[in-house]
């Protein structure tokens, strides 16, 4: 297994257009996490999956951002009518389903909107 | 006030020193992460923890669970070392981590 893979690793966009990013957990991982990190800051939490089922969203999703992970493995994070202040670092993890398990971090995908 | 603050924000050594990185915290925790993220973006688990200590290498963990606090030791420093560390926590209902600002941390030989 090669870990946590995401797809693109890079996207600039023109304001107002829709992006999707993907995100490929560990096989056996049940739980996937969607993180965003801005310049200088540590990451932010956005959503949670436990197989196919959204668990928890941040009040930072707004109603332009929705994630799915339909068949509970990869999962994909759409943001539609990008602003520029979604120029950020996208960071998905995974992790077994137990408590206290390591989150196993992808590479990211840098979206910057132009 | 964020609910995970390290400190410093910034750190340069030289190689050789011994370095120590904090990191409060206030809210209800299930585990104490310290990541390690180097330029490019690439994060890595170097030490989930939530009571004692624990030591790998050169990489020394230690929490306190009562004072809410927890730091990380890295001995004999090397270049190698540069990257930001971050504090996270897992909270204790979902295990999504909540994360520190991190610390910028820079070896020079």
């Amino acid at each position: 297994d090669t870990g946590v893979s995401q797809d693109p690793r890079h996207k600039i966009t023109k304001r107002g257009q829709n992006v999707t990013f993907r995100c490929d957990p560990i096989s056996e991982h049940n739980r996937l996490y969607w993180y965003r990190q801005t310049l200088g800051q540590g990451p932010e939490f956005l959503t949670y999956f436990q197989n196919e089922a959204q668990l928890e969203k941040s009040r930072l999703l707004s109603d332009r951002f929705s994630a799915e992970r339909p068949k509970g493995s990869f999962s994909t994070l759409e943001i539609q009518r990008t602003e520029q202040g979604d120029s950020a670092m996208y960071l998905c993890a995974s992790s077994l389903d137990r408590a206290q398990e390591t989150q196993y971090f992808g590479p990211g995908t840098r979206l910057l909107v132009l | 006030k964020n609910e995970v603050e390290q400190s410093p924000q910034n750190l340069t050594a030289q190689e050789e020193e011994f370095i120590t990185i904090n990191c409060s915290y206030s809210v209800g925790i299930s585990a104490l992460h310290w990541l390690q993220q180097h330029p490019g973006g690439g994060i890595v688990s170097l030490f989930m923890l939530s009571s004692g200590k624990k030591k790998h290498g050169r990489l020394i963990a230690t929490i306190n669970i009562q004072e809410k606090h927890s730091s990380l030791h890295i001995t004999a420093s090397h270049p190698r070392d540069s990257a930001v560390y971050i504090c996270a926590v897992s909270s204790a209902d979902t295990d999504k981590l909540i994360f520190g600002t991190g610390t910028r941390l820079q070896v020079f030989p």
